[in-house]
């Protein structure tokens, strides 16, 4: 199994201003993803982070709105910008295991609260 | 597109009590059906991959099964510290991403 560690594990943020969530695996993954969970509800894929190309977005997601970075095969950020109250949720970075089989492993998540 | 229906909503149970959790989806093409557990304020955490109908698997008190249409999660004598939501995912031929349903929230009574 792959270990996550996420970064903040949550953060209090005035709106207008952006956060970075760092996401760090103790193995080198392909593939890594960044969901986004809103209170009461389930989670929706974000976009998907391959190393040395632009991440894949989802719709209804936008770069300018959660810019990416994939500087390696074990790190990832995601950036929520100029944010807003609707911006408060907890998100979630993902990994893709495949030792036999498919197995797929989250971090911890952050929880972001915009007042 | 994929989409994932998870029910019931929430499912209240006495300690001992055994009951199932259903995971109805569609999917273009299964490549794997995934369970997991979350508990309030931290990611989810795995539990299974079903890859094809007729497959089981097991866990403690936990068993998860899978036909074309859908996959059940049984609970065996559930105790209190089973409580928590538990989630269902799909990934189809589409992509790799994993498309979820809404959950089950589970309280079991001691």
């Amino acid at each position: 199994s792959a270990v996550i560690s996420q970064k903040p594990s949550r953060d209090i943020c005035q709106r207008g201003t952006s956060l970075t969530i760092q996401c760090q695996v103790d193995s080198q993954v392909t593939m890594m993803f960044w969901y986004r969970q809103q209170p009461g509800q389930s989670l929706t894929l974000i976009a998907t982070a391959n190393q040395g190309s632009e991440a894949t977005y989802e719709s209804g997601f936008v770069i300018d709105k959660f810019p990416i970075s994939r500087p390696n095969l074990t790190f990832s950020t995601l950036t929520v910008s100029n944010m807003s109250p609707e911006d408060s949720s907890i998100y979630l970075c993902s990994v893709e295991a495949r030792d036999s089989g498919t197995e797929a492993f989250f971090g911890q998540g952050t929880r972001l609260t915009v007042v | 597109e994929d989409q994932v229906t998870q029910s019931p909503e929430a499912l209240r149970l006495q300690e001992g009590e055994s009951s199932s959790l259903n995971c109805s989806y569609t999917v273009s093409g299964l490549r794997g059906l995934f369970w997991y557990r979350q508990d309030p304020g931290k990611g989810p955490e795995f539990l299974f991959t079903l890859y094809s109908a007729g497959e089981e698997k097991e866990k403690e008190r936990l068993k998860a099964t899978l036909t074309k249409k859908e996959s059940f999660l049984h609970i065996t004598a559930p105790k209190p510290e089973d409580s928590a939501t538990y989630l269902c995912a799909v990934q189809g031929n589409a992509g790799n991403m994993l498309t979820f349903g809404g959950g089950t929230r589970l309280m079991v009574k001691p």
